[in-house]
């Protein structure tokens, strides 16, 4: 693994199921982050986590839900996936500190019909 | 609340100059980064600032005024493989980035 990796690349889910998106980072980077990107809105944070343990929500976090057991994964799940959840996910980390360039995994389309 | 504006798109030759513009205003300022998007693949990162000023980094340049809240990322000879969106990012006071929605890039021949 050489940086970060989401599976699956895509999916079409229908609605109503339950989905969970992965992630996981070999960066050892404290910090790690769920977006979702839709056309003209540009990245929007779902969820974050400064370091294993703990997790916070952001601007988007209705319908989602996150973990972070350990340091390199941080899976995203949708309890129920709604047709407004169709979008393109984006897993990213940082280092966490005060700089905070953030790395991104290649995303997940995910359509909810 | 929380803004970034950019405009949405711009079209530019190949071999030309070309600016693109970033305002903000944000609950605190901890610097400002600019990505490139080609379509269908993730961000990566091109540059930061944090103190007013040019920085640059071969073709690409970046420049921060503070005191206006504004930004721009100069692209200097222009190649096709520069057609790509390119978002403009704020870290506000809780140092999380705050994201503008992106400009899209289209270099013509």
């Amino acid at each position: 693994i050489a940086g970060i990796t989401q599976a699956p690349t895509s999916q079409i889910l229908a609605a109503g199921r339950r989905m969970t998106l992965r992630c996981t980072q070999d960066m050892r980077h404290n910090a790690m982050y769920w977006y979702r990107q839709d056309l003209g809105l540009g990245l929007r944070l779902i969820h974050y986590s400064n370091t294993a343990g703990t997790t916070g929500k952001g601007e988007v976090p209705d319908g989602y839900s996150v973990s972070r057991a350990n340091t390199d994964d941080f899976p995203l799940t949708l309890a129920s996936a709604v047709p407004s959840q169709t979008s393109v996910y984006f897993c990213a980390s940082s280092a966490g500190d005060d700089y905070n360039e953030q790395f991104f995994g290649p995303g997940t389309r995910l359509t909810v019909l | 609340g929380q803004n970034i504006d950019q405009p949405t798109e711009m079209t530019a030759t190949e071999g030309a100059i070309v600016q693109i513009n970033c305002t903000y205003q944000t609950s605190g300022f901890n610097g400002l980064f600019w990505y490139q998007q080609h379509a269908g693949e993730a961000p990566t990162f091109l540059s930061y600032n944090v103190l007013d000023g040019l920085e640059e980094k071969g073709r690409f340049s970046s420049f921060l005024s503070r005191s206006k809240g504004y930004s721009y990322l100069l692209l200097k000879e222009l190649q096709m493989k520069d057609s790509a969106s390119y978002l403009c990012a704020v870290m506000d006071s809780n140092y999380q980035l705050i994201w503008g929605a992106g400009t899209k890039l289209i270099i013509k021949p």
